[in-house]
């Protein structure tokens, strides 16, 4: 089945710069690729996602790139804010619809 | 998109007793699916619940600790039978509706004693 790698575990960032997670998958017919942002005590909520027929999407501060032959995807949060701060899950979605979830990092934007 | 619901929010259950928890969609749903999320970890899919069938398990999830119901296209329900503290955690409710992304519910955070 699908294993999906997510990159690094824990990351900090001062405000107002970029943070970058990234994540691989194996399964060279996974085709759909979503991002997660989980704050402290709820679920988590879908921010931003991609499908394989596409290489990048952008919506406003946050961006996901996607390399099929590299068989990795990112998420780009430009002009980090406070609010950003919280654990974000990718993950990788066969053909089954089938969800594979990386293991989580979590960000922190220190004011 | 979907808005989940779940209920109750938390709970602080003795050993050998059982919970269940509530999951209610705001819009007919074809599938909803069972996590479970142990703290500061990644979702583990429990099962598959389709309405009108039996929910389908994933390996080292058994129909007599987590029986599931989906009565109708909009709730279903995870019960943890004869709780012990390994069952302590949190547990999400997701619907997934034309084949789109899936959707979280705000989890409920069990704690066993």
């Amino acid at each position: 089945g699908e294993n999906v790698e997510q990159h690094p575990s824990t990351l900090s960032v001062q405000e107002g710069d970029s943070a970058v997670i990234k994540c691989t998958y194996s399964d060279s017919a996974s085709n759909y690729f979503p991002w997660y942002k989980q704050e402290l005590g709820k679920g988590p909520q879908l921010i931003i996602d991609i499908r394989s027929n596409v290489g990048e999407k952008k919506d406003q501060r946050i961006a996901v790139t996607l390399n099929k032959t590299a068989k990795h995807f990112s998420l780009h949060i430009t002009e980090t804010q406070p609010e950003d701060s919280a654990v974000y899950f990718c993950a990788g979605v066969n053909t089954g619809n089938q969800f594979y979830f990386g293991t989580g990092t979590s960000l922190t934007v220190i004011p | 998109s979907a808005v989940i619901s779940q209920k109750p929010s938390r709970d602080i259950c003795q050993r050998g007793t059982s919970l269940t928890i509530q999951c209610q969609v705001d819009s007919q749903v074809t599938m909803m699916f069972w996590y479970r999320q142990q703290p500061g970890q990644s979702l583990t899919l429990i099962a598959t619940a389709n309405q009108g069938s039996e929910a389908t398990y994933e390996s080292g999830f058994v129909i007599d600790k987590f029986p599931i119901s989906r009565p109708n296209l909009t709730f279903s329900t995870l019960t943890v039978s004869n709780m012990s503290p390994e069952d302590s955690s949190i547990y999400l409710c997701s619907a997934e509706s034309n084949r789109e992304t899936q959707y979280f519910g705000p989890g409920t955070r069990l704690l066993v004693l």
